[in-house]
């Protein structure tokens, strides 16, 4: 079973649209989560983290379901610029091991 | 701040020749990952370094990959002898110290995108 897995989409929405990606991560140890966003043959970057009661971002919401190893990302009124490959990360606890990312959801949003 | 510096952004070799991927992380951040993406398996984590330290080489593939980091500026991943298999983009990132959940920011490089013929 792989460690961190989501759905790999692709997600097709149009503009305006409300869209959720979900993860769901293997190690119940498991203590820090965020979710990482990348651009087609870019780089990933922090898109947000994700805290045990729930964070709001603006139109992005992340959610945290300890009991079901269970993340989720909500977006609403989804934009065109939102276009891109959503990845979910896990860190263990164990000091000095570092962050394990999902093969990640692909958002299309369509004008 | 220049971000995380990576070179060559794009490399073509063939098979059985030695590749080397360099890094530099950003300045103050002292811990620095290598991983590589393809398609089929995503980002993997190879190594990780605590202040120049290599913690976790459990990633790296096999002993044609080696890494070093000889000082808090520099790093280098390299395959040898490379192998068709070994295309893919490797991503250096670097972060402020690790806390004792293992959770930080990574700040990742734009990546060096090999392919071996």
């Amino acid at each position: 079973r792989k460690e961190v897995e989501q759905d790999p989409g692709p997600f097709n929405v149009p503009e305006g649209a409300t869209v959720a990606f979900n993860c769901t991560y293997s190690n119940s140890a498991s203590q820090s989560f965020f979710w990482y966003r990348q651009d087609c043959r870019k780089e990933p970057k922090l898109l947000m983290s994700v805290y045990s009661s729930g964070n709001e971002d603006g139109r992005f919401t992340a959610q945290l379901n300890r009991a079901s190893q269970y993340i989720s990302l909500l977006i609403r009124d989804s934009k065109l610029s939102d276009s891109a490959t959503y990845l979910c990360v896990v860190t263990l606890n164990q000091a000095g091991t570092a962050l394990i990312f999902g093969k990640g959801t692909t958002l299309s949003v369509s004008s | 701040d220049a971000g995380v510096i990576q070179s060559p952004r794009h490399e073509v070799t063939e098979m059985g020749q030695e590749v080397t991927l360099r890094c530099k992380p950003i300045s103050g951040h002292n811990s620095l990952f290598w991983y590589r993406q393809t398609m089929m398996r995503g980002l993997e984590l190879l190594i990780y370094f605590n202040n120049n330290v290599p913690i976790d080489d459990s990633g790296m593939p096999e002993d044609r990959f080696s890494a070093k980091m000889p000082n808090a500026s520099f790093s280098t991943l390299k395959i040898q002898p490379s192998e068709p298999r070994d295309s893919a983009v490797y991503f250096c990132a670097s972060s402020l110290p690790l806390n004792s959940w293992g959770a930080n920011v990574l700040t990742f490089g734009a990546g060096s995108r090999l392919t071996v013929l």
